[in-house]
């Protein structure tokens, strides 16, 4: 089936520092990419739509200059949590559609756990 | 105001039963429904998917059915094992590029 690899699994970072997560479809090309987050405990919050080649669609109350995504090509598409603070603590997961399929199930990464310090 | 909600305690049942999970939604118009699965720290895995004009859909032990004048779908595993034990979240469609909604999810575990 199709793979979705998100990159790093587990980051640790100071206050105030960028981290950059990455997700890519592995075997399969996808124009439209998901980022949730998500909390111990509770439901997947949907952040932001990425689009390949344009800006990313964001979700009420999430901070676009805080959350950078970038979807430069079908495979790829990048979340920099920018300037992190402890409250950015949570567990991030991509996710995304397989073009070349008809139905509208998504492939998830593995989810990256940050942790702001 | 819009809302998905899934029984938020855990669910356990012993081996060789069926469980039952719920998901229920207000002020939704879903073109579909999906169900995950969900191990700890890691990302959710597709289970089945049901049109809002499907009333029941079945994959292997796994069955789902789909109410859209009552709003809700039901999740069931038959012949549960414990290797079954997971977090199970419903998910909507909803507006533009189809993007999912989810639920909280439940907890299902199943003992020996």
């Amino acid at each position: 089936g199709a793979v979705v690899s998100q990159h790093p699994s587990r980051v640790i970072c100071k206050s105030g520092t960028s981290v950059k997560i990455e997700c890519r479809s592995l075997d399969f090309q996808a124009t439209t990419m998901f980022w949730y987050r998500q909390f111990p405990k509770q439901s997947l919050m949907l952040m932001a739509t990425s689009n390949e080649g344009s800006k990313a669609t964001y979700e009420q109350g999430v901070e676009k200059d805080k959350f950078l995504i970038n979807h430069a090509s079908l495979t790829l598409s990048t979340l920099t949590v920018t300037s992190a603070h402890p409250e950015d603590s949570s567990f991030y997961i991509c996710s995304a559609r397989d073009l070349g399929q008809t139905d509208e199930k998504l492939f998830f990464g593995s989810g990256t756990q940050l942790s702001v310090l | 105001s819009q809302k998905i909600e899934q029984n938020s305690e855990a669910l356990n049942i012993q081996e060789g039963k069926t469980a039952t999970l719920t998901c229920n939604y207000t002020n939704y118009s879903p073109a579909y429904l999906q169900w995950y699965r969900q191990d700890p720290g890691r990302g959710p895995v597709f289970l089945l998917l049901i049109r809002e004009n499907e009333k029941e859909k079945r994959k292997e032990r796994l069955k789902v059915t789909f109410d859209t004048t009552l709003k809700q779908s039901l999740f069931h595993i038959t012949a549960s094992q414990p290797a079954d034990s997971a977090t199970y979240l419903c998910a909507l469609s909803s507006g533009g590029y189809n993007k999912l909604i989810f639920g909280a999810g439940t907890r299902l575990a199943v003992h020996p």
